[in-house]
């Protein structure tokens, strides 16, 4: 069974910061890996989709990376900004998602 | 894009009642469709399952006979919570796709059993 690892649970930075939320998993045979966004009390936002294929995947300011054979993923976050604060989770998908618990970041001002 | 909807988006009962819960995807045919729950402060489980046309597959320690899922056609499955209690109350959210590989998701509902 599928089972996904997000480290830190809890991160709070300083405004303009750069950070890297981490994700792991144990089985490598996946479609593909997402991150997602979660605001509290609201549904999810996809950010970024890897493919298994992919290594990679870039918008604005996110930056993934999966590395399948090792089941790491990591979602990188340049120049933090306050509306970044939110729950991020990440989902690995072999036939259906798994999620991670998920990184709660703050950002503050 | 694909879009999914749930409704409702917000949905308080009293304990013992029955809740449905739809989830459409507008846009495209969803083959297979997901459930999953989040309690506070915890992350989605997935509860089930739900292929068109065919009995619902269920995640351990999920109750097939309170949590009925039926998902009837290509763009719709519903949840139905039957004889829900507080300790149901949860955010629901579905994802839709027409492959595994591709899930889109729903806005989610929140349910309070009171």
């Amino acid at each position: 069974k599928q089972e996904v690892t997000q480290i830190p649970a809890a991160l709070s930075v300083p405004e303009g910061e750069n950070l890297v939320l981490n994700c792991s998993f144990t089985d490598s045979a996946i479609y593909n890996l997402q991150w997602f966004r979660q605001d509290p009390g609201k549904g999810l936002t996809s950010l970024l989709l890897i493919q298994s294929s992919q290594r990679e995947q870039t918008s604005g300011r996110l930056n993934a990376s999966l590395d399948k054979s090792s089941g790491r993923s990591t979602l990188y976050i340049a120049a933090s900004q306050p509306g970044d604060s939110a729950t991020y989770l990440c989902a690995v998908n072999n036939n259906d998602m798994r999620f991670g618990a998920g990184t709660r970041l703050t950002v503050k001002p | 894009g694909a879009v999914v909807s749930q409704h409702p988006s917000r949905v308080i009962c009293k304990s013992g009642t029955s809740v449905k819960i739809e989830c459409r995807s507008l846009d495209f045919q969803a083959t297979t469709m997901f459930w999953y729950r989040q309690f506070p402060k915890q992350s989605l489980m997935l509860m089930a399952t739900s292929n068109e046309g065919s009995k619902a597959t269920y995640e351990q320690g999920v109750e097939k006979d309170k949590f009925l899922i039926n998902h009837a056609s290509l763009t719709l499955s519903t949840l139905t919570v039957t004889s829900a209690h507080p300790e149901d109350s949860s955010f629901y959210i579905c994802s839709a796709g027409q492959s595994t590989d591709t899930q889109y998701f729903g806005p989610g509902t929140r349910l309070t059993v009171l």
